[in-house]
């Protein structure tokens, strides 16, 4: 069974600009969670969608916004970019909420 | 405040030297905790699943066990290959919390 992928890997993008990040969930899952890790802050928790609806939401601005579609495949935005928003972001996927999740290898978004 | 915390920080272990790590939480309505491996640039890779406390999980050289407070990650005659950073984190309803983790380094 394939794992989940993210897209891209790697990001370079200036401040103010906007990022869309994608993530496709193991199949069959229809939770996908976003995090953002730093090496200060560790892995937080941004969002979680099932069935296309957001159902939890972490202590982001609203510069961080995402979206399911009806295949569970997800995707994250950032607007406005600001220099700590340079991190490693991933996205996990589970068949329910919480419950045991699979992580992706992560996209790396640097902001200059 | 939910919370989870891990010591220590960082540690370094001869191979086959045992030891283990922790995990202290304060989570309401803790439905479950998590143990995760994460290596250099890559994502967290899933280990256990504890449920209720004295549960014991095992894998190769790993044993995770819960208590009501705790989580211990104890790794038995460790091998260079177990080198990685080790996360848990601790869920709810509605948050996943992670603790900041734990560096192990395994020289030979």
């Amino acid at each position: 069974k394939a794992g989940v992928t993210q897209t891209p890997r790697y990001l370079i993008k200036t401040r103010g600009q906007q990022v869309t990040l994608s993530c496709s969930p193991i199949s069959g899952h229809r939770s996908v969670s976003w995090y953002q890790q730093t090496p200060g802050q560790g892995l937080q928790f941004l969002f979680e969608y099932f069935s296309e609806t957001q159902r939890n939401k972490g202590n982001f601005p609203g510069r961080f916004s995402g979206r399911q579609f009806s295949n569970s495949r997800s995707e994250m935005n950032v607007s406005t970019l600001e220099l700590g928003d340079s991190a490693l972001y991933l996205c996990a996927s589970s068949l329910g909420g919480f419950e045991t999740q699979y992580f992706g290898p992560g996209t790396r978004l640097l902001v200059l | 405040e939910d919370q989870v915390t891990q010591s220590p920080e960082a540690l370094r272990l001869q191979e086959g030297e045992s030891s283990s790590l922790n995990c202290s939480y304060t989570v309401s309505g803790l439905r479950g905790l998590f143990w995760y491996r994460q290596d250099p640039g890559k994502g967290p890779e899933f280990l256990f699943t504890l449920y209720s406390a004295g549960e014991e999980k095992e894998k190769e050289r790993l044993k995770a066990t819960l208590t009501k407070k705790e989580s211990f990650l104890h790794i038995t005659a460790p091998k260079p290959e177990d080198s990685a950073t080790y996360l848990c984190a601790g869920y709810n309803t509605d948050k996943l919390i992670f603790g900041t983790g734990t560096r192990l380094q395994v020289f030979p």
